[in-house]
């Protein structure tokens, strides 16, 4: 069974500070990566998709790398803003046997950028 | 507001009661899901529809009853639910469930069972 663990769990750092959160998956063998973002009791909005086949994505701020082989992804935020608090969640689509189309989370760390 | 629009975005609801949750996408998508996220634990996946036809049931309890009528809506239908399954429901689509498409959430039901 696939398993997703992020690390930190949560994060306090001061406005303007360049971050790196962490992901890894236990079975390399994923259809892609994604990552979404977690405003307090709302719902997930997409922020990056990784293909198998790529090793990064950027939009705008944002840069995910993905290492498929070590079963690993980093997200990196630049320039850190008050508005990117939330909860960053990893997900890792597996497409084999009974798990069609799932995504495997981890449990999301929490960010909190002050001003 | 997302390509994909869930209805109603809080409910609270006794456990004799009956109830449905509704997702609509307007992406064009043809596979539709139901997660659930509970207080502390990674979102679980609850069922999968391709092209309206169910292809996975992840053990979810007979209480909650999925429908999806057509490639763009999709239901849940709640009957006698324990307070446990309070929980943020959250529905999602993507453009097939062999390719490498991304998932499009929608904004989620927060449930209340009293």
């Amino acid at each position: 069974k696939q398993e997703v663990t992020q690390i930190p769990a949560a994060l306090s750092v001061p406005e303007g500070e360049n971050l790196v959160l962490n992901c890894s998956f236990t079975d390399s063998a994923i259809y892609n990566l994604q990552w979404f973002r977690q405003d307090p009791g709302k719902g997930l909005t997409s922020l990056l998709l990784i293909q198998s086949s790529q090793r990064e994505q950027t939009s705008g701020r944002l840069n995910a790398s993905l290492d498929k082989s070590s079963g690993r992804s980093t997200l990196y935020i630049a320039a850190s803003q008050p508005g990117d608090s939330a909860t960053y969640l990893c997900a890792v689509r597996v497409d084999r046997g009974s798990t069609l189309g799932r995504l495997y989370f981890g449990r999301g760390t929490q960010l909190t950028v002050w001003p | 507001e997302t390509g994909v629009t869930q209805t109603p975005r809080h409910l609270v609801m006794g456990m004799t009661n009956k109830k449905s949750l509704k997702c609509e996408q307007h992406l064009g998508h043809n596979a539709m899901y139901w997660y659930k996220q509970s207080a502390k634990k990674p979102l679980e996946l609850m069922f999968v529809y391709s092209l309206e036809e169910r292809v996975e049931n992840n053990s979810v309890p007979s209480r909650f009853s999925p429908e999806c009528p057509n490639s763009s809506h999709l239901f849940l239908h709640l009957h006698t639910l324990q307070p446990e399954d309070s929980a943020l429901y959250l529905c999602a689509s993507s453009q097939g469930i062999l390719q490498g498409y991304g998932y499009t959430f929608g904004s989620g039901t927060r449930l209340t069972v009293v």
